[in-house]
């Protein structure tokens, strides 16, 4: 059973410019959350998608949106790339919304914006 | 609002001996609370979760925790330190679909 991956491993960008990461939750999940992990701190939550709807969001700006597919994978797009953006992101899936329900992470991928 | 406080970026123990990560939270709700193992250049793995059933939960290799409520805690231990336990550990709380995260306390095991 495959668990949770996501794609690219790593990415480079130049400032202004948009990224896409793509996940895929663990087989039976329909739960995705992202988070970004900046360096030397804990995974900040970004949203989370559910039914393909956004169910809640973090502290984060409309630059970064999503998008969550009837196969139940999922995409994060940040727009207007800024030097801070640069981290680790994190996917995780879970078979439902509650909060009591196992996280299950992604190795992640590494955002470098220059 | 629901936060987490971990005390302590870094803890430094010798190989057998006692390991104590220390968590402190904050929630409006029924808490769940949850303590995750990060090794280098991977995701986060959950060690243990509290979900409102036993006050002493144990996990995967040979970690535990207490919820006391009266303290707001929710401390990690394990009795003997292995040189693989060397990681950074996350405390984490939930309280409904949004999961919040302490800085993290990373664990030096000396031989």
């Amino acid at each position: 059973d495959a668990g949770v991956t996501q794609s690219p491993t790593h990415l480079i960008k130049t400032r202004g410019q948009q990224v896409t990461l793509r996940c895929s939750p663990k087989s039976g999940h329909d739960t995705v959350s992202w988070y970004q992990q900046a360096l030397g701190q804990g995974p900040q939550f970004i949203f989370q998608y559910y039914e393909e709807e956004e169910r809640q969001r973090g502290n984060f700006p409309d630059r970064f949106s999503g998008h969550q597919f009837p196969n139940y994978s999922s995409e994060l797009n940040v727009n207007a790339l800024l030097l801070g953006d640069s981290a680790l992101y994190l996917c995780a899936s879970s078979p439902e919304a509650g909060g009591a329900e196992t996280q299950y992470f992604g190795p992640g991928t590494r955002l470098l914006v220059l | 609002a629901q936060s987490v406080t971990q005390l302590g970026s870094h803890v430094s123990v010798s190989e057998g001996a006692l390991v104590l990560l220390r968590c402190n939270y904050s929630s409006s709700v029924p808490p769940y609370l949850f303590w995750y193992v990060q090794y280098p250049n991977q995701g986060l793995q959950l060690l243990l979760k509290y979900t409102s059933a036993a006050t002493l939960v144990k996990g995967i290799n040979g970690f535990e925790a207490e919820f006391k409520k009266s303290e707001t805690s929710f401390h990690l231990t394990k009795p003997s330190a292995h040189m693989s336990d060397a990681a950074e550990y996350f405390c984490a709380v939930s309280g409904g679909f949004k999961t919040i995260f302490g800085a993290g306390t990373r664990l030096f095991v000396k031989a």
